[in-house]
């Protein structure tokens, strides 16, 4: 099956400059996140879709950062302006939760690296 | 707060050493527990889970996980490691009935030749 796929996969920016991330999860998974990962930091996780509606969006910087999942399948990140420390990898994850047993597990895409000049 | 610890940051090991990667979380109810690797210029991969049962969890490539509940561990083994193992290992605590990861700071392993 293909896995979840991410575009770009690099982008350079500058400063209070505006940018956007796409991510198409596993057909059929029905949950999807956004994370970044600044380096030496492990993934922390931004927003949490569940179809189209949002789960978990708490740690979302909410004045700059923005996500939507249309038709619950892809989805866009988008960061209006950009700082300085936005500066990390935005990984897209999707999971699946086995029927019968409640087992979730998440699959990551490939993740787009971000420099914000 | 629910954390997630990997008190290694950097491992170094020579081919065929035994490793053991620790893994420890903050939360007092029931989990589900990952291990995440990302080699060099890849995405990150699911290396193995527990959700339940057997505390002992085998996963790919020969690495396997031992769930210590009463230690809140999950560390990470390998008897042997080869140089293909070079990679940076995270793990990750789901709490039951939630979608959300915690993930740990990561290990950066190097496996030396």
């Amino acid at each position: 099956e293909a896995g979840v796929a991410q575009s770009p996969r690099y982008k350079i920016i500058e400063k209070r400059q505006s940018v956007a991330f796409w991510c198409n999860p596993i057909s059929g998974h029905a949950t999807l996140y956004w994370y970044q990962q600044i380096l030496g930091q492990g993934p922390k996780l931004l927003i949490q879709f569940q179809n189209n509606g949002v789960v978990d969006d708490s740690q979302l910087p909410k004045d700059r950062f923005s996500a939507e999942r249309l038709k619950g399948v892809d989805s866009t990140l988008k960061i209006q302006p950009a700082k300085l420390e936005d500066s990390a990898v935005y990984l897209c994850a999707s999971s699946l939760v086995r029927k019968g047993t409640g087992q979730e597990t998440q699959y990551f895409g490939p993740g787009t690296r971000l420099l914000v000049l | 707060a629910q954390s997630v610890s990997q008190h290694n940051h950097h491992v170094i090991l020579s081919e065929a050493a035994s490793l053991e990667l620790g893994c420890n979380y903050s939360y007092g109810g029931t989990v589900n527990l990952f291990w995440y690797v990302q080699y060099p210029g890849q995405h990150l991969q699911l290396l193995l889970k527990y959700f339940s049962g057997d505390p002992l969890v085998k996963g790919i490539k020969g690495f396997e996980a031992e769930f210590i509940k009463s230690k809140f561990s999950f560390n990470l083994r390998k008897p042997s490691v080869q140089w293909s193992d070079t990679a940076e290992y995270f793990c990750a605590v789901k709490p039951s009935g939630t979608y959300k990861y915690i993930f740990g700071t990561g290990t950066r392993l190097k496996v030396l030749a």
